[in-house]
């Protein structure tokens, strides 16, 4: 079984400003973890996802996240907010093959202030 | 370029009423699912399949059936639509290798409306 808890249904920053938004998992297998961006009445696009290969992960549009397997984590993090930014987030986990069904957390939307 | 595509975008229909959203694909994808997104929610899967002839229950099935005949589309059908099914639907797709971190595509969401 799996399961994801984002832990900030909304988050706030003015542009400019880091932006973190947090994400803990569950998962019984070695986990592949997803990234999502859902701008307004738009599909989900992946920002980035963890392969393995590295603990810290690069995605598009500045984006990175960490994964930490002791704190069963992969938060989220952006050196600076753009106003583009604003958005629904979603982190995702997959069990440990590729057969494994996509599991969402609850998304966390972005408000970007100028 | 390879896409996945759903339609109708958007649909009103009335309570009782049969309904069958597609979903199509070009990726020559064999996982492909559909979610619904849910106010508080997150997306939930509502049926999967790996292959054609395949198809698996997903955590809110009830009301819903799928069938796949062929590797690019996967209709999803609301056998007798309710209020409660109000909601935007989501495709996806995905590759199936084994050990591969595989990312699923989305379609670009079906809202419907139960009135």
């Amino acid at each position: 079984a799996q399961s994801v808890t984002q832990l900030d249904s909304h988050v706030s920053v003015s542009e400019g400003t880091p932006v973190l938004l947090r994400c803990n998992y569950s998962s019984s297998y070695s986990p592949s973890l997803f990234w999502y961006v859902q701008h307004p009445n738009k599909g989900l696009q992946l920002l980035l996802k963890y392969t393995s290969a590295a603990t810290l992960v690069k995605g598009i549009n500045g984006f990175e996240a960490e994964f930490k397997k002791s704190e069963t984590s992969f938060h989220l993090t952006k050196p600076s907010a753009h106003m583009s930014d604003a958005a629904e987030y979603f982190c995702v986990v997959r069990g440990g093959t590729s057969y494994g069904k996509l599991t969402f957390g609850q998304g966390t939307i972005l408000t970007v202030h100028p | 370029d390879a896409e996945i595509t759903q339609s109708p975008r958007h649909k009103i229909t009335e309570t009782g009423r049969q309904v069958t959203l597609a979903c199509h694909q070009t990726w020559n994808h064999n996982n492909m699912f559909w979610y619904r997104q849910d106010l508080g929610h997150g997306l939930r899967l509502i049926h999967y399949s790996y292959g054609v002839q395949d198809t698996n229950k997903g955590e809110v099935s009830d009301g819903y059936s799928v069938s796949r005949s062929n590797t690019e589309d996967l209709p999803l059908t609301l056998e007798s639509a309710a209020s409660s099914q109000t909601s935007v639907y989501f495709c996806a797709s995905s590759e199936k290798i084994a050990g591969a971190n595989t990312e699923a595509f989305f379609g670009q969401g079906t809202r419907l409306t139960v009135v």
